[in-house]
């Protein structure tokens, strides 16, 4: 079974500037996709950016980047230019996948809230 | 298409009673999954559907839950004599066979 942990409940940070939330999962598998969610008060949850384990390069999605160190299990987001925006809950998550197909679910940390202040 | 729709919004309930949620997919999607997330929590995998046929179910969704995708399209969760820790955001989310999941807004269901 795939566990992932977010070890920061709450997180804050100043309007313009950089933070990174940190996410370390556990697995067996070797092919895999990690994602990060975006949760904004009663809204619904949407993809930030996703990584595919086969790949070295780290995803980047504007200003959202990702730090995925394989082998360490570790998969960070970098928020730079914090925007008030980003004021959410953010989740990182797993999921099994073989041969370009997914298993489907997803294993979800617990999350972490953070606040941009301005 | 305007997403996936979850219906109703809220829900509260007696315990005891039974109460059933709707999910409308994306239209050409076809897998369909269904989430708990309690308060500050995140979400935990119920179920999943790909198309009409239900491939995956947690061992969370005790035998007083059931869902069902009849035609591969909506999708509906019932729970039976609901119980207050039954009380939970449930998430709907489809996706195509590959990643790339769209959630839904979720039904909050409070059992009092």
């Amino acid at each position: 079974a795939q566990t992932v942990t977010q070890s920061q409940p709450e997180m804050s940070v100043q309007e313009a500037e950089t933070v990174t939330l940190s996410c370390t999962y556990d697995t067996s598998e070797n092919n895999y996709y990690l994602f990060w969610y975006k949760q904004p008060p009663s809204r619904q949850m949407i993809l930030v950016i996703r990584q595919e384990a086969y790949k070295q390069q780290n995803a980047t999605e504007n200003r959202f980047s990702v730090n995925f160190q394989k082998a360490a299990k570790s998969f960070s987001l970098k928020i730079s230019d914090s925007q008030l925006g980003d004021t959410a809950m953010y989740f990182c998550a797993f999921m099994r996948t073989a041969g370009g197909t997914s298993y489907g679910k997803l294993t979800f940390g617990q999350g972490t809230i953070l606040t941009v202040h301005p | 298409d305007t997403g996936v729709s979850q219906n109703p919004r809220h829900k509260i309930t007696k315990r005891g009673q039974n109460v059933t949620f709707r999910c409308d997919p994306i239209s050409e999607h076809n897998r369909l999954y269904w989430y708990r997330q309690t308060l500050g929590q995140g979400p935990e995998f119920l179920t999943y559907f790909q198309n009409e046929a239900q491939l995956e179910k947690s061992r969370l969704l005790s035998d007083r839950f059931s869902a069902e995708r009849p035609k591969g399209s909506f999708s509906t969760l019932e729970i039976q004599r609901t119980e207050q820790g039954d009380s939970a955001m449930y998430l709907c989310a489809s996706s195509l066979l590959n990643y790339g999941y769209t959630f839904g807004s979720g039904t909050r269901l409070t059992v009092v």
